[in-house]
């Protein structure tokens, strides 16, 4: 079965610390790797996708990767704003499905 | 800058009763998909129509919940009778074909069954 994981689940940091979250995935024939943020009560927002592995993305102060096996979205000097739940999914070619982990939820405190 | 319009934003109902959602995508998108969002979990797919057709309804449980895209245009997501069960986010996302193209989410409908 298809699956994705997200880690951590929840993510504290200061405004200004760096970090990396990260998503796993064990599916055969990933035809696409997508990442959304999620902010409470809304829908998810779009942010990047990429689609081979050693691909890079970048927004802002946030950066995408992708190997063979995982994804990592790096956040560089974090702000309060940028506090949210950040969504990874993968599309399979066999389902010609999105299917997404449960997210990081990410609080950048001031 | 064109988005997804859902409506309505927030419903409270009671078990047994009958519900609608109503999504109109982005203007020229083919495709529709509605999403079934559990709080604290990722989106799951309920049904995925090309144009007015159907494309997947594998996990869309049609005992209770019934979804049509008649012009290919909006779409009206439906449950009846709701159980307690269904209380979660409903999310509609339009992309601009099938296959491994970035769908564009609506604010969704929160559902509460009481």
């Amino acid at each position: 079965e298809d699956q994705v994981t997200q880690s951590p689940e929840a993510l504290r940091l200061q405004e200004g610390e760096s970090s990396s979250l990260n998503c796993s995935y064990t599916v055969s024939g990933l035809r696409g790797l997508f990442w959304y943020r999620q902010d409470p009560g809304k829908g998810p927002e779009f942010l990047f996708t990429l689609y081979s592995a050693g691909e890079e993305k970048e927004k802002e102060r946030l950066k995408a990767t992708l190997t063979k096996k995982e994804s990592f979205l790096h956040i560089t000097a974090p702000k309060p704003e940028d506090s949210a739940t950040y969504l990874c999914a993968v599309f399979q070619g066999g389902s010609e499905k999105l299917v997404f982990g449960k997210g990081t939820k990410l609080t950048v405190n001031p | 800058e064109a988005e997804v319009a859902q409506s309505p934003r927030y419903k409270i109902t009671e078990k047994s009763q009958a519900v609608a959602f109503w999504c109109d995508p982005i203007s020229g998108h083919a495709t529709l998909y509605w999403y079934r969002q559990i709080l604290g979990q990722g989106p799951e797919l309920l049904v995925q129509f090309q144009d007015e057709s159907v494309v997947d309804d594998s996990q869309l449980p049609k005992d209770r919940f019934s979804a049509e895209r008649l012009k290919g245009v909006d779409s009206t997501l439906k449950i009846q009778p709701a159980e307690l069960g269904d209380s979660a986010m409903y999310l509609c996302a339009s992309s601009s074909r099938t296959g491994v193209d970035t769908q564009y989410f609506g604010p969704g409908t929160r559902l509460t069954v009481l």
